[in-house]
């Protein structure tokens, strides 16, 4: 059983570019949220999916949005890259109504130049 | 302002010895806490989930404590070894619509020494 896995796992970018990052959730989970680690801090949440509608978001300006397909994957893109946009970008998914456990993946490393 | 603070500092211990890791919190009403590792470069792994009515809880050599009046979570390994070296996160799930949106704390990164 695969667990989360992101794509690509590494990214450079330019200021000002846009991005896509891909996820697809464990096998038998429908929630799907991101988040944003820069170096030597904790993850924060960007937004969570499910039903295919974005349910939550957390403190992300509207250059990050997001999709989810009917089944379950995820994407994040991210428009008019900054050079603070560099960071690891995690996908998480969760069994909404199973537990609250989140599984993440191994992320995706962008740099952005 | 809210704010979630672990123990900033890395925490060094012998192998065989307990780490205790702290997590405190202001201005939030969290129904779970959860506890993550993360070795670096790669994404956070679940260890354990408390629930706001809960005391403690345990999982093999880990053991979790919650207390809601102290705002403070502590995370305990006991017997540690060297496989145990990681960041360790703590993060607050304050439930009901909030469910799935994890705050999470900067990280205590533990180093277990042989």
């Amino acid at each position: 059983d695969a667990g989360v896995t992101q794509s690509p796992t590494h990214l450079i970018k330019t200021r000002g570019q846009q991005v896509t990052l891909r996820c697809s959730p464990k096998s038998g989970h429908d929630t799907v949220s991101w988040y944003q680690q820069a170096l030597g801090q904790g993850p924060q949440f960007i937004f969570q999916y499910y039903e295919e509608e974005e349910r939550q978001r957390g403190n992300f300006p509207d250059r990050f949005s997001g999709h989810q397909f009917p089944n379950y994957s995820s994407e994040l893109n991210v428009n008019a890259l900054l050079l603070g946009d560099s960071a690891l970008y995690l996908c998480a998914s969760r069994d909404r109504g199973a537990s609250y456990e989140q599984y993440f993946g191994p992320g995706t490393r962008l740099t952005v130049t | 302002s809210q704010k979630i603070e672990q123990n900033s500092e890395a925490l060094n211990i012998q192998e065989g010895k307990t780490a205790t890791l702290t997590c405190n919190y202001t201005n939030y009403s969290p129904a779970y806490l959860q506890w993550y590792r993360q070795d670096p470069g790669r994404g956070p792994v679940f260890l354990l989930l408390i629930r706001e009515n809960e005391k403690e809880k345990r999982k093999e050599r880990l053991k979790v404590t919650f207390d809601t009046t102290l705002k403070q979570s502590l995370f305990h390994i006991t017997a540690s070894q060297p496989a145990d070296s990681a960041t360790y996160l703590c993060a607050l799930d304050r439930g009901s619509s909030n469910t799935g949106k994890l705050i999470f704390g900067q990280g205590t990164t533990l180093q277990v020494k042989p």
